[in-house]
């Protein structure tokens, strides 16, 4: 079975430009997830829908941030505008559920520069 | 606040040996705690999961331990191999949240 599947893997883009990175979960599972990772704070969880509902959007850090996830198999992380401090990279994750000790399962990443 | 800690500097060990990564937290009450597995590049993989009713757990060459009580997990890897070597993670489902939070991980080098 395929796994999380993200696109682009790498991304480099100018300030002030939209970003948008896309994620299809793995087939059945209904919960996802959007992680970014940095070495200054490590992985951070930004935010996770539950059978394609946000359920929780507090890592979510400005208002130039925004996901959806118009179905079961698809997902988008947006930045707008985008600026150098939003370098990182970005993965997606995907699970059965939230149920509590579900395994969850990541994508290779979307390594984003803003230059 | 709620923290996960894990030792920042890197745990280089000869090949054959044991290594022992550490993981406390603070002002978390977890029914379970996992460990991941991240490979430069790459994103995290599931290695194990620890119940809170559970002492240890065991896979193979991994073992993890949990100790609610000083708010720490131990996880060890027997007889080390040079593809070993990779950051380790450990997470926490963050309380009043249903997702897991991830401690900063520890970067193990195992040298042949």
């Amino acid at each position: 079975d395929a796994g999380v599947i993200q696109s682009p893997r790498h991304e480099v883009t100018e300030m002030g430009q939209e970003v948008t990175l896309r994620c299809k979960p793995i087939s059945g599972h209904n919960s996802l997830f959007w992680y970014r990772q940095t070495m200054m704070r490590g992985l951070e969880l930004l935010i996770y829908f539950n059978n394609n509902v946000p359920i929780d959007d507090s890592g979510m850090p400005e208002d130039r941030f925004s996901a959806k996830m118009p179905n079961a198999s698809f997902s988008t992380l947006k930045i707008q505008p985008s600026e150098p401090r939003d370098s990182a990279v970005y993965f997606c994750a995907s699970s059965f559920g939230l149920i509590s000790g579900n395994t969850i399962y990541f994508g290779e990443g979307s390594w984003l520069t803003v230059v | 606040s709620q923290k996960i800690e894990q030792n920042s500097e890197a745990l280089n060990i000869q090949e054959g040996k044991t290594a022992t990564l550490t993981c406390n937290y603070t002002n978390y009450s977890p029914a379970y705690l996992q460990w991941y597995r991240q490979d430069p590049g790459r994103g995290p993989v599931f290695l194990l999961l620890i119940r809170e009713n559970e002492k240890e757990k065991r896979k193979e060459r991994l073992k993890v331990t949990f100790d609610t009580t000083l708010k720490q997990s131990l996880f060890h890897i027997t007889a080390s191999q040079p593809a070993d070597s990779a950051t380790y993670l450990c997470a926490l489902r963050d309380t009043g949240r249903r997702a897991l939070t991830f401690g900063s991980g520890t970067r193990l080098q195992v040298q042949p």
